[in-house]
């Protein structure tokens, strides 16, 4: 299976900070990468698409980029609607795996 | 608007089975397959498997072969997955969701169900 190491496991941040989560990949995944994010209580949504792709809604103030092992999940800005939890997927191949998540807390 | 109704919550006793649900509309069902993903708090979120909606093939994580198995009604839409002999590490909240395709072999997963607790206990 494709191993997901996602850092760091948590994060405090300060409104309006930019904050970078990291997601490293046991093996080449191209760019066949998601990001999610579930909110305290809510449901997972997906927010970033094949690495670099804002999923309709997502505001531009999160970004992604990477290929291959290594991929980054940026938020500028930051707000208070941005706590939450933040996971990398793979999609490249079954079976799919997770990051451990980021827990996103705001100082 | 695309939606994904899961049944409701569930509690049983250890060694039991137990079938949830997962029906979804707002779109044409069996254009989609559905996966399925388990979250603990123990373990984050754990990718259980995918069925297809269209001809019932699946294709499931070598880890829950044997406990999982999921099936498919398409006259209403709906998607089940069944839980055998469940015990403490099934406790969870398991949910499905529907894949998009963005090229190549690549799904992201862009709508979720609301998630079905199961909790094993005795």
């Amino acid at each position: 299976d494709i191993q997901m190491n996602q850092s760091p496991s948590s994060l405090s941040a300060s409104l309006g900070d930019t904050i970078t989560i990291t997601c490293h990949v046991s093996q080449n995944i191209n760019v066949w990468l998601s990001w999610y994010q579930q909110k305290p209580g809510d449901i997972p949504k997906l927010l970033i698409y094949k690495a670099s792709n804002l999923h309709t809604g997502v505001p531009s103030r999160f970004s992604g980029s990477g290929s291959g092992t290594g991929f980054t999940l940026t938020i500028s800005s930051l707000q208070p609607e941005d706590i939450a939890t933040y996971y990398c997927q793979q999609g490249q191949s079954y079976p799919y795996t997770f990051g451990g998540g980021t827990k996103l807390e705001i100082k | 608007q695309v939606q994904l109704q899961q049944s409701g919550a569930e509690l049983v006793r250890p060694g039991v089975s137990v079938k949830i649900s997962c029906k979804g509309s707002g779109y044409t069902f069996t254009d989609y397959a559905m996966h399925w993903v388990k979250q603990s708090h123990a373990k984050s979120l754990e990718w259980i498997g995918v069925i297809s909606t269209y001809n019932g093939n699946t294709n499931y994580n070598q880890k829950f072969k044997g406990k999982a198995t999921m099936t498919v009604d398409k006259s209403s839409s709906t998607t089940y997955m069944e839980l055998a002999r469940l015990t403490s590490e099934d406790s969870a909240i398991y949910y499905c969701a529907r894949p998009n395709y963005y090229g190549g072999s690549y799904y992201a997963l862009d709508y979720w169900g609301q998630g079905t607790s199961v909790t094993v206990s005795s």
